[in-house]
């Protein structure tokens, strides 16, 4: 079936670093991606999302880019912020799911370290 | 604008107690509704979607139950609470435009079960 992996966290950085979280996925068509944040206590907000090859999804500094050659949609940022600190999440919904349900990764922690 | 709402926002129930989650969505007509549930430290869980009133899919056995008793109302339910149905409960909804429309989260319910 379907799934998404993604890189096991914590992920610790200091302020102003350069950071990549990896996501790969496992598909039978042709999936849309997403990345969502949850910060502490909170639900999860969308990020960004790419619907086809090759589209690069952005917001707040944050870049994805759906490779389908390599099946991923590895989630960057070249300089973050301690407010970046939260749980992030990838994830895809294929195409004839009905409903359009999303299948999630296990999330990945980040900690910003001022 | 589409706001979700969910409550309560913590839960404290024994084990063998029922539960009643309910959520609801305001400023859109016929959402995709969904439940899922994140068990502390781990990824998300689709418990249940609806694609219209009455309509529920389950996708794994469980405890729970879900109703739709009108259009923008999702509520998740058990008549015997286990230890094991302790987590984080997320509702979110998406338009019905299929798998390229995000899903939008409300902010949880957290279940702790004793």
């Amino acid at each position: 079936g379907d799934s998404v992996t993604q890189m096991e966290g914590p992920v610790t950085l200091s302020e102003e670093a350069f950071l990549t979280i990896n996501c790969t996925y496992t598909a039978t068509g042709y999936p849309s991606l997403f990345w969502y944040v949850q910060y502490p206590g909170e639900g999860l907000q969308l990020l960004l999302k790419a619907t086809k090859a090759d589209d690069k999804g952005s917001n707040k500094g944050f870049e994805a880019t759906y490779r389908k050659e390599t099946t991923s949609f590895h989630l960057e940022k070249g300089s973050v912020q301690v407010s970046d600190s939260a749980v992030y999440f990838c994830a895809l919904s294929e195409a004839y799911n009905q409903g359009g349900k999303l299948i999630f990764g296990q999330g990945t922690e980040l900690s910003v370290k001022p | 604008s589409q706001t979700i709402h969910q409550w309560p926002a913590t839960l404290v129930q024994p084990v063998g107690s029922p539960l009643s989650l309910e959520c609801t969505v305001e400023g859109t007509s016929n959402p995709n509704l969904y439940w899922y549930r994140q068990a502390a430290g781990r990824g998300l869980q689709l418990l249940f979607y609806s694609v219209g009133i009455g309509q529920i899919s389950s996708e794994v056995p469980q405890n729970l139950s879900a109703s739709r008793p009108q259009d923008r109302q999702f509520i998740l339910s058990s008549k015997k609470l286990l230890l094991s149905d302790s987590g984080f409960y997320l509702c979110a909804w998406s338009v019905l435009t299929g798998a390229r429309a995000p899903l939008h989260f409300g902010n949880g319910t957290r279940l702790t079960v004793t």
